[in-house]
């Protein structure tokens, strides 16, 4: 079975302070692709990053830095120097890939709030 | 961005009534999604579809049926609302070529069945 666990609900943060939003995922398939994707107050879904099973390195991208660990099933998301405007919630996602499209398994979510 | 949108974004419904939701993209993808999102649940998959007149079911597929007639419109109905079925709706889309296997979500829709 897959499943992704964002055990981190809710986060607060005062601006310009580093966080961490944590993912663990659960899969048997040896080929398996990991996501972030931020969600705003107004609603949409914003594609920030994926990650392919064999590429363990990690990534930064101005602010935003990603550390995957398959030893521990793990893809964290770290936020450097936050902003207000980081503020939203964050999902995680595990896809597969079955004979017929892509399957996606999203985590709950974790909200992150960033006080001035 | 991704040329998906969604239509109605809201909609305030009976318990009992035929709803369809539309889901129209413009990137010619094959691959297109449904999902519903609920606090403490994160997004489910509702149905896919891999191609016109391809579709197959997701995680919560019960009370929901999904039509694809042209590559860029992927209709969700829902037969008899319920109120359970209270709930933002996402459509995504894919285009299924290596390494690109990234979702791109539309606007969702915003569905209350009272």
């Amino acid at each position: 079975a897959q499943k992704v666990t964002q055990a981190q609900t809710e986060i607060s943060v005062v601006e310009k302070e580093d966080v961490t939003l944590d993912c663990v995922y659960e899969t048997r398939d040896t080929t398996y692709y990991l996501f972030w994707y931020k969600q705003p107050p107004s609603g949409e879904l914003v594609f920030l990053i994926r990650r392919n099973s064999f590429d363990e390195q990690n990534e930064i991208s101005g602010r935003y830095s990603w550390n995957f660990q398959k030893s521990t099933s793990s893809f964290n998301f770290t936020i450097t120097a936050s902003q207000v405007v980081d503020s939203a919630v964050y999902f995680c996602a595990l896809g597969r890939r079955p004979n017929t499209g892509n399957q996606f398994y999203f985590g709950t979510g974790t909200s992150l709030t960033v006080i001035p | 961005d991704a040329g998906i949108t969604q239509s109605p974004r809201h909609k305030v419904t009976e318990t009992g009534t035929p709803v369809t939701l539309r889901c129209h993209q413009t990137e010619n993808h094959r691959y297109m999604y449904w999902y519903r999102q609920d606090p403490g649940h994160g997004l489910r998959l509702i149905h896919y579809s891999y191609g016109v007149k391809d579709t197959d079911k997701g995680e919560v597929s019960d009370g929901y049926s999904v039509s694809r007639s042209k590559t860029e419109d992927f209709l969700l109905t829902l037969e008899s609302a319920t109120s359970s079925q209270t709930s933002v709706y996402f459509c995504a889309i894919s285009e299924r070529t290596i390494p690109s296997d990234t979702q791109y979500f539309g606007p969702g829709t915003r569905l209350t069945v009272l």
